[in-house]
């Protein structure tokens, strides 16, 4: 099973330009997530999906857009990156419906670097 | 929204002791679930424990444990046997069992390091 997969690892930007972060869960979650995580400030919730054909912003969400493009993909896209969306970036899903294993299953995160 | 608050930003612990890392979060809701996950340098995120707040017993994982005190919402995780393979962050974070997407919301995070 590769459970949460996103792309890239890796990615530097340059002030100005854009780029989507691409997530895929196949354990047919309904909930899917976007955090990032900053030394000391622990993981941030910019953007959910409870189910398919729904978003909603969570903490921290501006700067970002999503899609959920399906029940498996769920995508995060910065429109003009700054050098504040330098970061970890952790797509996450769930079985939100369930009252067991109801934890988040986590992608292995990108590390976002814009200068 | 629901605090997660992690009060020890560095804990130290030998090889073989045991060490708690505490957890409180405030919440107005009753139904509600508790978790711990490890963060080792690779990065990836890994549950080590969870908790139903209706369940009143602590739940246990091999040589983790909690103490969960749903009154005073608190929710320390005991790791017993300490090995240096537990070196890591350690989040805890709260989920509502109720509002919608049901996101998981995380303390900042508690860095161990063992010790030999």
């Amino acid at each position: 099973n590769a459970g949460v997969t996103q792309t890239p690892k890796f990615q530097v930007l340059k002030t100005g330009q854009s780029m989507t972060l691409q997530c895929a869960q196949d354990m047919n979650h309904n909930s899917m997530y976007w955090y990032r995580q900053d030394p000391g400030m622990g993981l941030r919730l910019i953007y959910y999906s409870a189910s398919e054909g729904t978003t909603d912003k969570g903490e921290v969400p501006n700067g970002y857009n999503v899609s959920r493009l399906n029940k498996r993909e769920f995508s995060l896209r910065l429109e003009s990156a700054a050098p504040s969306q330098t970061s970890v970036y952790f797509c996450a899903s769930s079985d939100s419906f369930r009252r067991s294993n109801t934890e988040a299953f986590f992608g292995q995160g990108t590390r976002l670097t814009v200068v | 929204a629901q605090t997660v608050t992690q009060s020890q930003p560095e804990m130290s612990v030998q090889e073989a002791e045991t060490v708690t890392l505490s957890c409180t979060y405030d919440t107005s809701e009753s139904d509600y679930y508790l978790f711990w996950y490890k963060q080792p340098p690779s990065r990836q995120m890994i549950l080590v424990i969870r908790q139903e707040a209706y369940k009143q017993q602590n739940a246990t994982e091999n040589r983790f444990s909690v103490n969960f005190q749903k009154a005073a919402k608190s929710f320390s995780l005991k790791i017993s046997d300490s090995q240096l393979g537990d070196a890591a962050m350690y989040f805890c974070a709260y989920r509502s069992a109720r509002r919608s997407g049901y996101a998981l919301n995380f303390g900042k995070g508690t860095s161990l390091l063992v010790t030999p």
